[in-house]
């Protein structure tokens, strides 16, 4: 069964302080890894997928990046519109059947 | 448009009550989903339809009923819930000239059962 484990569970920034966020993954085979921004009341927004380790993806101040045993998602000079909760998944990569598997997520503040 | 719609926002339900959750997307997309998420807890996987058959049913309990009546719609039937049932049911679609994983939400039904 796979497993997705993120830490820390909150974190606090000061808007401009650049942290990195953990997720650390076990599973049979890896299909993909999924990174998600879910802010209070709506629906997780995807970000990223990534597929083999060493791989990276960036976005404005977003960047993810892979290992065989664990992704990051460094976040750089951060505003206030960064505050969410950001999901690590696993998952297939079969179209229609992504049984994705989602870590409990990371609630980040970064205050003005 | 990229958006899938969730229709009620907001449902009370009796534990005797029959009521159904909407879902639709005009993005093209073949796959679709319902996820469940409790407080704080991160969303888990119901059921999927692929090109409107049911492809993974999470063993879920039947008091649950998903249908999905064409590729932009999809229904969540609801009957005889039970108060741990009250969470926020989430929907989702894909496509295949996406990125496998790549899913897009609703805003959610948040369901509370009395």
């Amino acid at each position: 069964e796979d497993q997705v484990t993120q830490s820390p569970e909150a974190l606090r920034l000061q808007e401009g302080e650049s942290s990195s966020l953990n997720c650390s993954y076990t599973v049979s085979g890896l299909r993909g890894l999924f990174w998600y921004r879910q802010d209070p009341g709506k629906g997780p927004e995807f970000l990223f997928t990534l597929y083999s380790a060493g791989e990276e993806k960036e976005k404005e101040r977003l960047k993810a990046t892979l290992t065989k045993k664990e992704s990051f998602l460094h976040i750089t000079a951060p505003k206030p519109e960064d505050s969410a909760t950001y999901l690590c998944a696993v998952g297939g990569r079969t179209f229609g059947n992504e049984k994705l598997t989602f870590g409990t997520g990371t609630r980040l503040t970064i205050i003005p | 448009d990229t958006e899938v719609t969730q229709t009620p926002k907001h449902l009370v339900m009796g534990m005797t009550n029959k009521k159904s959750l909407k879902c639709e997307q005009h993005m093209g997309h073949r796959a679709m989903y319902w996820y469940k998420q409790k407080a704080k807890k991160p969303p888990e996987l119901m059921f999927v339809y692929s090109y409107e058959k049911l492809s993974i049913n999470e063993s879920v309990p039947s008091r649950f009923s998903p249908e999905c009546p064409n590729s932009s719609l999809l229904n969540l039937h609801l009957h005889a819930l039970q108060p741990e049932d009250s969470a926020l049911y989430l929907c989702a679609s894909s496509g295949p000239l996406r990125q496998p994983g790549e899913l897009f939400f609703g805003e959610g039904s948040r369901l509370t059962v009395l």
